[in-house]
């Protein structure tokens, strides 16, 4: 079983440049998440979806945009990275209702130089 | 304040002896709380929820729940080397609202 899967699990980037994290579930789960994870700052949102159709803001949504593609999918989109944004970044995923043990996906590291 | 409040820690437990993490969160209305284990490098995993008040036991794990006072915790009885990792506390409000939120985690670290 797959579960949770992102890509890429590592990736450099130069400050300004754009790119998009990948994040797929097989669990047909409802709802997903994308955080960041910083030392020190435990698991940050930035972005969650409830359903398919629908996204909303978390705690640190500046520089980031998404898009639920479908109820499978859910990408994360820097327009222009910038060093703040190094991070090791999770996608979860989980069943709407009392039951909503999260799954995460294995992390995208992610350095801005 | 915070929306899911624990002590960074880092907190040192000899093996054997019981590991107490504590959580405390803002939100009233919040219906689910789950406790993830992380070790260093990898991702979450969930070892407890607990959805009402009081204990709720799981081998060597016991999830406590405090509506009233916004509080829960976490026991580890006769803590293992293996039990060293990062303690996540999370928070759902359920009920249309799937905003899953994490506090900022306790490191705990058995000493043989």
């Amino acid at each position: 079983n797959a579960g949770v899967t992102q890509t890429p699990k590592f990736q450099v980037l130069k400050t300004g440049q754009s790119m998009t994290l990948q994040c797929a579930q097989d669990m047909n789960h409802n709802s997903m998440y994308w955080y960041r994870q910083d030392p020190g700052m435990g698991l940050r949102l930035i972005y969650y979806s409830a359903s398919e159709g629908t996204t909303d803001k978390g705690e640190v949504p500046n520089g980031y945009n998404v898009s639920r593609l479908n109820k499978r999918e859910f990408s994360l989109r820097l327009e222009s990275a910038a060093p703040s944004q190094t991070s090791v970044y999770f996608c979860a995923s989980s069943e709407r209702g009392e039951d909503t043990e999260a799954f995460f996906g294995q992390g995208t590291r992610l350095t801005v130089v | 304040q915070k929306e899911v409040e624990q002590n960074s820690g880092p907190l040192s437990v000899p093996e054997g002896a019981i590991a107490s993490l504590n959580c405390t969160y803002s939100d009233r209305g919040s219906q689910s709380f789950f406790w993830y284990r992380q070790y260093s490098g990898k991702s979450p995993e969930l070892i407890m929820s607990i959805y009402s008040n009081g204990d709720k036991e799981d081998g060597r794990f016991t999830a406590q729940l405090n509506k009233a006072s916004q509080y829960v915790s976490l026991l580890i009885r006769d803590s293992q080397p293996s039990d060293s990792a990062t303690y996540l506390c999370a928070v759902n409000m359920n009920f249309g609202n799937e905003k899953l939120t994490f506090g900022t985690g306790t490191r705990l670290t058995i000493i043989p």
